[in-house]
């Protein structure tokens, strides 16, 4: 069993629906982060947390210590906001982080 | 301000060649690593470093070495290629761990194909 596992793997929507990708995993850590790699490639870090809520426009990322869960909302999709979310931990002891999978989100118009 | 650079972004190479990839980083980061991201699988971490002539292993680093000689270079090369090194590699910067200081900051990676 993966340590850090994502679902779902692969998520479709109409744009300007309301978004949900859920980010499970089974080790301590230090912090929690979402990144967005771009269909071109590109990876870029959305955040990091390690409690409680973080929103940066349309996008929203809460975590769960004690349930050892985390989830990256999107508000009002948009086709733009088509790419791969990869949550990856940072464990307490150290600096390196263990990613999932990703999951892939196709918003159409 | 470049960011994290990587070269080449593309290589073809014949079983048994081998290579360097070079990576570069202009903000002043301790933290670099190298990971490889292959289709079905998150990125798995290769060799990383933690400051200027250091190196550590990562999750899979047999078949790769490395080398830190400036802050702000981190070499990742191939000995003997394989075609189970095709793969797109990402090198990452960050100024170490810590709530608000571990940002990793990726390059644009480098599409190797083994024959």
């Amino acid at each position: 069993k993966n340590e850090v596992e994502q679902s779902p793997q692969n998520l479709t929507a109409q744009e300007g629906e309301f978004i949900t990708i859920n980010c499970s995993y089974s080790v301590g850590i230090s912090a929690l982060h979402w990144l967005q790699q771009h269909p071109g490639g590109g990876i870029v870090s959305l955040f990091m947390l390690s409690s409680g809520k973080k929103k940066h426009g349309r996008l929203i990322a809460t975590i769960n210590i004690q349930e050892k869960h985390s989830s990256l909302h999107i508000t009002a999709s948009h086709p733009r906001d088509s790419a791969v979310y990869i949550c990856a931990v940072e464990r307490t002891s150290g600096s390196r982080l263990t990613f999932g999978e990703g999951t892939q989100l196709t918003v159409n118009p | 301000n470049a960011g994290v650079t990587q070269t080449p972004k593309f290589r073809v190479l014949k079983t048994g060649q081998s290579m360097t990839l070079l990576c570069a980083q202009d903000m002043n980061h301790e933290y670099m690593y190298w990971y490889r991201q292959d289709p079905g699988m998150g990125l798995r971490l290769i060799h990383y470093s933690v400051g200027e002539g250091t190196t550590a292993k990562g999750e899979v680093p047999d078949g790769y070495n490395v080398s830190r000689l400036k802050k702000q270079n981190f070499l990742l090369g191939l000995e003997s290629a394989a075609p189970s090194q095709t793969s797109v590699y990402f090198c990452a910067s960050s100024s170490g761990p810590g709530l608000g200081y571990n940002e990793q900051f990726f390059g644009p990676g480098t599409r190797l194909t083994v024959l």
